[in-house]
């Protein structure tokens, strides 16, 4: 079956560059999520899309955007990155939120970000 | 705001034995979900187990079971007949039923499994 697509699976960037990482849902789910996960930390939820509008806002700081497009693929946009944004990232995709047995969010493999 | 509580950092147990793992939560409301996540080494997050707090009947996936306790919060993770391959991290999540949508994690169990 198909899974959730994430790229890169790794990146480096220098402190105040920016990164994008991309995700790619699996075929007709139509709610993306974002998290976060320090060294030796569990996952924080840092913001989700339903339908292309953002749904729900967790820890993102202001450096970070995202967005959904039309083809439900999300994009994550970090600027002035921090020594303290190296962490992976992962994407988990669910149908719509609230409908029984379908709204089990499944995550991608990860981007590594590591800030130099 | 939920607090998901994994009092256990680190287990071991022998292949083939039995093992445990203890998560408690804390909320005010009354329909929401319950996971169990497996990070491997691999760091991949693989769903283990849900539960749906209006069912009174446990999960059961395979070697993988729930005992769902309600009224105590509590939502421990049974791994029967362990294998090699069950070494992982193991994270317990909440998730608001109607909305908020987003897994609150538990700071997570690592388990190692021994020949």
């Amino acid at each position: 079956a198909a899974g959730v697509i994430q790229s890169p699976r790794h990146l480096i960037k220098e402190k105040r560059e920016t990164a994008t990482l991309k995700c790619y849902p699996i075929p007709r789910h139509d709610t993306v999520y974002w998290y976060q996960q320090g060294p030796g930390q569990d996952p924080q939820f840092l913001i989700s899309f339903y339908e292309k509008m953002q749904s729900d806002k967790g820890s993102i700081p202001d450096r970070f955007s995202a967005q959904q497009f039309s083809d439900y693929h999300s994009e994550l946009n970090m600027s002035s990155l921090e020594l303290g944004d190296s962490a992976l990232y992962f994407c988990a995709s669910s149908c719509r939120p609230g409908l029984v047995f379908r709204d089990t969010q499944y995550f991608g493999p990860g981007t590594r970000l590591t800030v130099l | 705001a939920q607090t998901v509580t994994q009092s256990q950092p680190e287990m071991s147990v022998q292949e083939a034995e039995t093992v445990t793992l203890s998560c408690t939560y804390d909320t005010s409301e009354n329909n929401y979900y319950l996971f169990w996540y497996k990070q491997p080494p691999s760091r991949q997050m693989i769903l283990v187990i849900r539960q749906e707090a209006y069912k009174q009947q446990n999960a059961t996936e395979n070697r993988f079971s729930v005992n769902f306790q309600k009224a105590a919060k509590s939502f421990s993770l049974k791994i029967s007949d362990s294998q090699l391959g069950d070494t992982a991290m193991y994270f317990c999540a909440f998730r608001r039923m109607y909305s908020g949508y987003a897994l609150n994690f538990g700071k997570g169990t690592s388990l190692l499994v021994t020949p």
